[in-house]
């Protein structure tokens, strides 16, 4: 079956640029989860969601950043005056509840 | 807080066996996972371990000691398309009503020929 799917695969943004970015669990998954992967380094947990439910937004770096999942499925990741230390891939993975977590492809963000 | 470390880079000759090791502090401890992951790719999962002892998948194993906080992950036979990072991930009950996975940095792997 389909996989997580993200959009866009690329992004590049001006200093202070907002960004939205999409994200396309697999069906039927209710958890989902945002990353952020910076350079050599492994995914940093962001955020999850429990169907419509944002249960932990611990770790998002500031409150530039807003994620959100209205009806359960479909979520996006927003990030407002984006700075240059923001340029990272950011992955989504989505499970059956607490199971294991199934990544996206990522999306590559370059603040210019 | 968490703390995971594993081997930041590895070298192996194509055929022959690899062992990754992976070392974790954590509190609240509900498995250990290892992700696969190519250059520009998504990480993909490999193995998940929750007891002790060795889990056996293919060409990959993967084992666990929990009272020394210790995982390793086995790869044999090795072949070239085997280069890419492994990342050794913990997952622990955060207290929000969630389990969150923390990442170690990941083990670059090259299998020369």
């Amino acid at each position: 079956g389909a996989g997580v799917s993200q959009s866009p695969r690329y992004k590049v943004a001006k200093r202070g640029q907002d960004v939205a970015l999409r994200c396309d669990p697999i069906s039927g998954h209710v958890s989902l989860f945002w990353y952020q992967q910076a350079l050599g380094q492994g995914p940093e947990f962001l955020t999850y969601f429990q169907n419509e439910a944002q249960l932990d937004k611990s770790g998002l770096p500031s409150d530039r950043f807003f994620a959100e999942r209205p009806e359960g499925s479909v979520s996006t990741l927003k990030i407002q005056r984006t700075q240059q230390e923001d340029s990272a891939v950011y992955l989504c993975a989505s499970s059956r509840s607490q199971e294991t977590q199934y990544f996206g492809p990522g999306t590559r963000l370059l603040v210019l | 807080g968490q703390n995971i470390d594993q081997p930041t880079e590895m070298t192996a000759t194509e055929g022959a066996i690899v062992q990754i090791n992976c070392t974790y502090q954590t509190s609240g401890f509900n498995g250990l996972f290892w992700y696969q992951q190519h250059a520009g790719e998504a990480p993909t999962f490999l193995s998940y371990n929750v007891l002790d002892g060795l889990e056996e998948k293919g060409r990959f194993s993967s084992f666990l000691s929990r009272s020394k906080g210790y995982s390793y992950l086995l790869l044999k036979e090795l072949q070239m398309k085997d280069s890419a990072s492994y990342l050794c991930a913990v997952r622990s009950y955060s207290g929000a009503g969630s389990y969150q996975l923390t990442f170690g940095k990941g083990t670059k792997l090259s299998v020369i020929p």
